[in-house]
């Protein structure tokens, strides 16, 4: 397996303020890196697609001033929700992609444990 | 649009015994793949297993096995001799064969009664 580690694993913060969340490969590198949001009790939403020296590719519905996708190194991929509201609390959840080959079916996801955002 | 939908929000099973979570999807595409994912309350996903829309042999991983129908769409997971640790949250998730974006179910939440 491989493993891919987010921090902070809980934060809170005040209703106006910018969180930032890592999301690290620790034992391979990751060219690509998605970024989810899961709801209390429901399914996983993809935000976006985090490619590693180019823009993020955000999915239809995400503002992506709202939600800043940063992936300067080939193992780590930062997720920054600016001026946060209550209502963008919720649990962000990475997943990296690990590749042994060119082939575009060469590879596998690894995901991390999650984040926890509270805004109040 | 793909989507995928788990119609049993809650199944419970005894120890020991076999459960059959459900899944069908609604695609276009002839490549793809099929997975189920475990999310347990410490909510890290893991992978459970994995089919290819291409092989017509169904993916075992020792106690867990799917039945891959492609022409009806329908994924279901089955888990024989369950085990306390199986308590979780199961996902059914689909990608296309072109890329890594996954498309999850609402997820069924397993609970295993001693």
């Amino acid at each position: 397996g491989a493993v891919v580690s987010q921090h902070p694993s809980r934060v809170i913060c005040k209703s106006g303020t910018s969180v930032k969340i890592e999301c690290r490969s620790l034992d391979f590198q990751a060219t690509t890196m998605f970024w989810y949001r899961q709801f209390p009790k429901k399914s996983l939403m993809l935000m976006a697609t985090s490619n590693e020296g180019s823009k993020a590719t955000y999915e239809q519905g995400v503002e992506k001033d709202k939600f800043l996708i940063n992936h300067a190194s080939l193992t780590l991929s930062t997720l920054t929700v600016t001026s946060a509201h209550p209502e963008d609390s919720s649990f962000y959840i990475c997943s990296a992609l690990k590749r042994w080959g060119d082939s575009v079916n060469t590879g596998e996801l690894f995901f991390g444990e999650g984040s926890r955002l509270t805004v109040l | 649009a793909q989507t995928v939908t788990q119609s049993q929000p809650e199944m419970s099973v005894q120890e020991a015994e076999t459960v059959t979570l459900s899944c069908t999807y609604d695609t276009s595409e002839s490549d793809y793949y099929l997975f189920w994912y475990k999310q347990p309350p410490s909510r890290q996903m893991i992978l459970v297993i994995r089919q290819e829309a291409y092989k017509q042999q169904n993916a075992t991983e020792n106690r867990f096995s799917v039945n891959f129908q492609k022409a009806a769409k329908s994924f279901s997971l089955k888990i024989s001799d369950s085990q306390l640790g199986d308590a979780a949250m199961y996902f059914c998730a689909y990608r296309r064969g072109s890329n890594y974006k996954l498309t999850f179910g609402k997820g069924t939440l397993l609970t295993v009664n001693p």
